[in-house]
């Protein structure tokens, strides 16, 4: 099976500051990786698939990117809304197995 | 707009069985969706559980398949999970979940992913 790791695990970081999150697989999944948004107390929201595709709706600050084992979230301007945790997910096998990230909080400094 | 609602006890005792439903609206469940379930340990990532076609066809996590069963109601746009011999490390929110297969703007590649969630449902285990 492929396993997801996230780093960093958590991070303090200031409204308007340049945030970046790594995926990385534990072995090659193409571009077959989403992102997505948790805050507190709700259910995860998609923000990005394939990689590096916005979901609509989706403000443009987000961006990801990668292939193969190494994958990037970046949030451009962190804004106050963002403070949340994120997952990524593959989504490569066949039969179909989804496995989530541990996750990254990204927290007020 | 699409919208799911889970349904079911919120406690259930060791070893019984976490029986849970989803209403769908919105949409039909026999639509090119595929229907799946997430959980979330309190304080912990996203679980993948399994997933549904309307057909019946169903994926399940490996860690998971030996208990898990997962239908599809299409008379009533809904699907189900059921969990056996559950113990304490099942209590969880539990999320039903549409997967859909999204397109990109720069190519006819298309990509599964979970676009639309219900708003999860407290299940826990205890005597």
């Amino acid at each position: 099976d492929i396993q997801m790791t996230q780093s960093p695990s958590s991070l303090s970081a200031s409204v308007g500051d340049r945030v970046t999150i790594t995926c990385r697989a534990s072995k090659s999944i193409g571009i077959y990786l989403n992102w997505y948004q948790q805050k507190p107390g709700k259910a995860p929201k998609l923000l990005i698939y394939g990689a590096s595709t916005l979901q609509s709706g989706v403000p443009s600050r987000f961006t990801g990117s990668g292939s193969g084992t190494d994958f990037t979230l970046t949030i451009a301007s962190l804004q106050p809304e963002d403070f949340a945790s994120y997952y990524c997910q593959e989504s490569s096998h066949t039969p179909r197995l989804f496995t989530f990230g541990p996750g990254t909080k990204v927290d007020i400094k | 707009q699409v919208q799911l609602q889970e349904s079911g006890p919120g406690l259930v005792k060791p070893s019984g069985t976490l029986s849970l439903t989803c209403a769908v609206s919105g949409v039909s469940i026999r639509s090119s969706n595929w229907w799946s379930w997430v959980r979330q340990a309190p304080g912990k990532g996203l679980e993948w559980i399994g997933e549904i076609y309307h057909s019946g066809t169903t994926n399940y996590n490996p860690s998971l398949t030996s208990r898990v069963g997962i239908g599809v109601d299409k008379s009533n746009n809904q699907f189900s999970l059921n969990l056996r011999s559950v113990t304490a490390a099942d209590t969880a929110v539990y999320y039903c979940v549409r997967v859909n297969f999204l397109v990109t703007d720069y190519s006819s590649a298309g990509y599964y992913a979970m676009d639309v969630w219900g708003q999860g449902t407290t299940v826990t285990v205890s005597s």
